[in-house]
């Protein structure tokens, strides 16, 4: 089945900072790959995502990136805030016929950004 | 107007009772999905299910047993609980989309059940 490994497990850096999470996973059958953040007693919440058929994607501070010759893919936040602290999970889902998806999760990334 | 939802929130029981997690979701979705969050944050996928149809059963105890009456819930029920089954439960639901190919789409959480097993 899919692995998927999420490094680092904690990151910590100074406001204004950039943060880079990197993800690798093990099925060239990926084909989505989201990204969650999921602040201290909440539900994980997605807050960008890219399919295997773009290299690069970006959203205000945020940007994701997928290599699929490597099989690896990074979640990029520049100009770092407080409030981005929290863990954030990678994700890669197959799609195996019909309606079979199966989501498989990073171990997740401890983001604190200090004022 | 919660999009996904789940009750109870805290579920606290002891050792051996059954217990059982409703979840409901009104996004229109056809997947639904049960993940586990450990103490270390880990998450894990359990069940999903498709219209109602068990799609994927990942290696869970058969304590363990989901039920989905419509393809709006996915409710799920645990016989005879032990200490490890301490977690924090999510519900999540998504939908498959066709264009030319099928998609999947991101999946919606719940606010997640946090289950004590003392």
């Amino acid at each position: 089945g899919e692995n998927v490994e999420q490094h680092p497990s904690t990151l910590s850096v100074q406001e204004g900072d950039s943060a880079v999470i990197k993800c690798t996973y093990s099925d060239s059958a990926s084909n989505y790959f989201p990204w969650y953040k999921q602040e201290l007693g909440k539900r994980p919440q997605l807050i960008i995502d890219i399919r295997s058929n773009v290299g690069e994607k970006k959203d205000q501070r945020i940007a994701v990136t997928l290599n699929k010759t490597a099989k690896h893919f990074s979640l990029h936040i520049t100009e770092t805030q407080p409030e981005d602290s929290a863990v954030y999970f990678c994700a890669a889902s197959i799609h195996s016929g019909g309606s079979n998806y199966k989501l498989t999760f990073g171990k997740g990334t401890l983001l604190t950004v200090n004022p | 107007d919660t999009a996904v939802s789940q009750t109870p929130k805290y579920l606290v029981t002891q050792m051996g009772n059954d217990k059982s997690i409703k979840c409901e979701q009104n996004l229109g979705h056809d997947t639904m999905y049960w993940y586990k969050q450990d103490s270390k944050k880990f998450l894990k996928i359990m069940f999903s299910y498709n219209n109602k149809e068990l799609i994927i059963n990942e290696t869970v105890p058969n304590r363990f047993s989901p039920k989905s009456p419509d393809k709006a819930h996915l409710n799920l029920h645990i016989n005879s609980l032990e200490l490890g089954d301490s977690a924090v439960y999510f519900c999540a639901s998504s939908q498959t989309l066709y264009r030319g190919r099928t998609l999947n789409t991101e999946a919606f959480f719940g606010q997640g059940t946090r289950l004590t097993v003392v």
